[in-house]
């Protein structure tokens, strides 16, 4: 089936703490998992992806883990500001279908107190 | 560069109505992919069009309808509006169908009373 969980749906940390949001997906040919951030009224944002041949990626304070055996990936936020407060959602694109399908998860809450 | 822009922002329905929403996709981008998102909820895929070809569709039904112009930019269209259809409607683009980076729009949000 197409299924993308995430956890938790809501996260307060204090500014300067790391974050971590965690997804499991269901379809093992999933090869194609970015992370967005929306902010209210505004749609989703792109903040960093990762593909299937790669274990981890980092791009300065936001790092993605994956381990496909597990069918596990996971957003690292480090020294978090106020800024980073938003909705992040991450997402899987489906296998074998011939065209790109991004299966979201429900997304997770960030609040980051000054 | 400009981003997916998308039209109106807002707009407002009766039940049984039709609706027209509009995108345009970043320049160069071929792929243009509709999704639904209910307030509170992950957005859910409608359509991806490429090349002016309907490449996929998702669980939603035939009173959603969408087309890709010449010129990349892509309508959806939703008739016999329920209140259901009450949603972010999503545009994003992409420079090919099957991988690459999906940039989404803003958003049109439909409200259906």
């Amino acid at each position: 089936g197409e299924n993308v969980e995430q956890h938790p749906s809501t996260l307060s940390v204090q500014e300067g703490d790391s974050a971590v949001i965690k997804c499991t997906y269901s379809d093992s040919a999933s090869n194609y998992f970015p992370w967005y951030k929306q902010e209210l009224g505004k749609g989703p944002q792109l903040i960093i992806d990762i593909r299937s041949n790669v274990g981890e990626k980092k791009d300065q304070r936001i790092a993605v883990t994956l381990n496909k055996t597990a069918k596990h990936f996971s957003l690292h936020i480090t020294e978090t500001q106020p800024e980073d407060s938003a909705v992040y959602f991450c997402a899987a694109s489906m296998g074998n279908t011939g065209f790109q399908k991004l299966v979201f998860g429900t997304g997770t809450r960030l609040l980051v107190s000054p | 560069d400009a981003g997916v822009t998308q039209s109106p922002t807002h707009l407002i329905k009766t039940r049984g109505q039709q609706v027209t929403l509009r995108c345009s996709p970043i320049s160069g981008h071929k792929s243009v992919s509709w999704y639904q998102q209910v307030l509170g909820q992950g957005p859910q895929f409608i359509f991806q069009y490429y090349e002016k070809e309907e490449r996929g569709r998702g669980n939603f039904p035939d009173r959603f309808s969408a087309r890709q112009f010449p010129n990349y930019s892509s309508e959806l269209n939703v008739n016999a509006l329920l209140l259901g259809d009450s949603a972010l409607y999503l545009c994003a683009s992409s420079i090919r169908d099957r991988e690459g980076t999906q940039y989404f729009g803003p958003g049109t949000r439909l409200t259906v009373l």
